[in-house]
């Protein structure tokens, strides 16, 4: 079963633009992740944050986790056409990973 | 070697049939997991091993069989499937597994499809 909750569920920019999508969910976690996938193919890790952090960069992409809300953001900046794909929040609960429904990102060229 | 293997890539079978999905990372992990993903939904956890002994089992049809023979190795022994079992079905890794978080590495994953 899903842990986590995204919007918005679809998202099309234009190159350039920046790419912002939110996941939120239900219980305390230790950490949360996101995840792409490109059309079909296996998952690539983006980020990890821990829940005693805020704020964490990795390049163009920044995640922001707020445990008073339950919930987390995840920031693109400068989209290219090839990051194009499905992205995925995820929780880990007693070593189980779920992950939520899902934001489809299309970068126009 | 940061890569986690899956075969194979397609696979087709009637629901009378016997197969098995094979997945192989060399990266030393200790924890490995199956997941399906069906069309346009998230990953579902199936199945994790950690140190080669089935440590979670999330109330997955006795129709789908993991196996881990070793450190390095997860099959995942399908018998009798139903078609609604067509779904993309994904294999990954972590170092030890366990609910202090860890980057999951996945594979391609095997689509199937139940005729």
């Amino acid at each position: 079963s899903q842990q986590g909750e995204e919007d918005p569920q679809a998202l099309s920019i234009q190159e350039g633009e920046n790419a912002t999508m939110n996941c939120s969910y239900k219980t305390s976690i230790n950490n949360l992740q996101w995840y792409r996938q490109n059309s079909g193919r296996g998952l690539v890790h983006l980020i990890l944050i821990r829940s005693n952090e805020r704020e964490k960069h990795s390049g163009r992409l920044r995640v922001t986790l707020d445990t008073s809300k339950k919930s987390s953001s995840l920031l693109i900046t400068a989209s290219r056409a090839a990051d194009t794909a499905s992205y995925f929040c995820a929780t880990d609960v007693t070593g189980d990973m779920r992950f939520g429904a899902g934001t489809r990102l299309t970068v126009k060229p | 070697d940061t890569e986690v293997t899956q075969t194979p890539k397609h696979l087709v079978m009637g629901m009378t049939n016997k197969k098995s999905l094979k997945c192989e990372q060399h990266m030393g992990h200790r924890a490995m997991y199956w997941y399906k993903q069906k069309a346009k939904k998230p990953p579902e956890l199936m199945f994790v091993y950690s140190y080669e002994k089935l440590s979670i089992n999330e109330s997955v049809p006795s129709r789908f069989s993991p196996e881990c023979p070793n450190s390095s190795l997860l099959n995942l022994h399908l018998h009798a499937l139903q078609p609604e079992d067509s779904a993309l079905y994904l294999c990954a890794s972590s170092q030890e597994g366990g609910p202090r978080g860890e980057t999951q590495y996945f594979g391609p994953g095997t689509r199937l499809l139940v005729l």
